[in-house]
């Protein structure tokens, strides 16, 4: 299985805020790769497809970057409802496999 | 806009199958593969394996030997079968959609249901 280390595993920042989570898998996935928000009690959503593509509706403020074995999500100007935890997820392989999750905390 | 909605027992014993249903509404069934996710209580999400509209299906290896997945495209709902579960299989379980699977991957999952809680326990 292919494993997605996330870090950090939980961040502080303010509304306004820019921040930056990482993604590392442990081998080469080129661009099969995403990242979900979910807001507690709630299911995860899709942000980012393919390493950079935003999902439709999604704020330009979410980005996504990277290829290869490292992935950035970069959340620029933070607003409220993204306090949440952030997964990163691979498709280049079943069993598809996610990241441990990054807690977006106030 | 396509909606998913997970159904089933909310407790099960331990030993016993947990069964669950997702209806799928707004779309066809058809053309799409269909996953099952869970996230037990705190923890991260596991990926469960994936059912296409025509029967056909993937599962974890971790799971394989336990799970079963069918689609009923006459009602627009596929379903989960957990066999012999245990307290570690008590979690929020979540039904997604993916647009394309193969045997090797399944694409990002855009659409989910808002998840059900099943506990076992006795």
């Amino acid at each position: 299985d292919i494993q997605l280390t996330q870090f950090p595993s939980s961040l502080s920042a303010s509304v306004g805020d820019t921040v930056t989570i990482t993604c590392r898998a442990s081998q080469s996935i080129s661009t099969y790769f995403n990242w979900y928000r979910q807001k507690p009690g709630k299911a995860p959503e899709l942000l980012i497809y393919a390493a950079s593509s935003l999902q439709t509706g999604v704020p330009s403020r979410f980005d996504g970057s990277g290829s290869g074995t490292d992935f950035t999500l970069t959340i620029s100007n933070l607003q409220p409802e993204d306090f949440a935890t952030y997964y990163c997820q691979q498709s280049y392989s079943t069993p598809v496999t996610f990241g441990g999750g990054t807690k977006v905390e106030i | 806009q396509v909606q998913l909605q997970e159904s089933g027992p909310g407790l099960v014993k331990p030993s016993e199958t947990l069964s669950l249903i997702c209806t799928v509404s707004g779309d066809s069934i058809t053309n799409y593969y269909w996953s099952w996710i869970r996230q037990p209580p705190g923890k991260g999400l596991e990926w469960i394996g994936y059912v296409y509209s025509s029967g056909g299906s993937k599962y974890n290896p971790s799971l394989k030997s336990r799970v079963t997945m069918s689609v009923d495209t006459s009602k627009s709902q596929f379903s989960l079968k957990l066999s012999s579960v245990t307290a570690a299989d008590s979690a929020v379980y979540y039904c997604a959609r993916s647009r394309y699977c193969t045997s090797a991957t399944c694409s990002h999952m855009d659409v989910w249901g808002k998840g059900t809680t099943v506990t076992v326990s006795s």
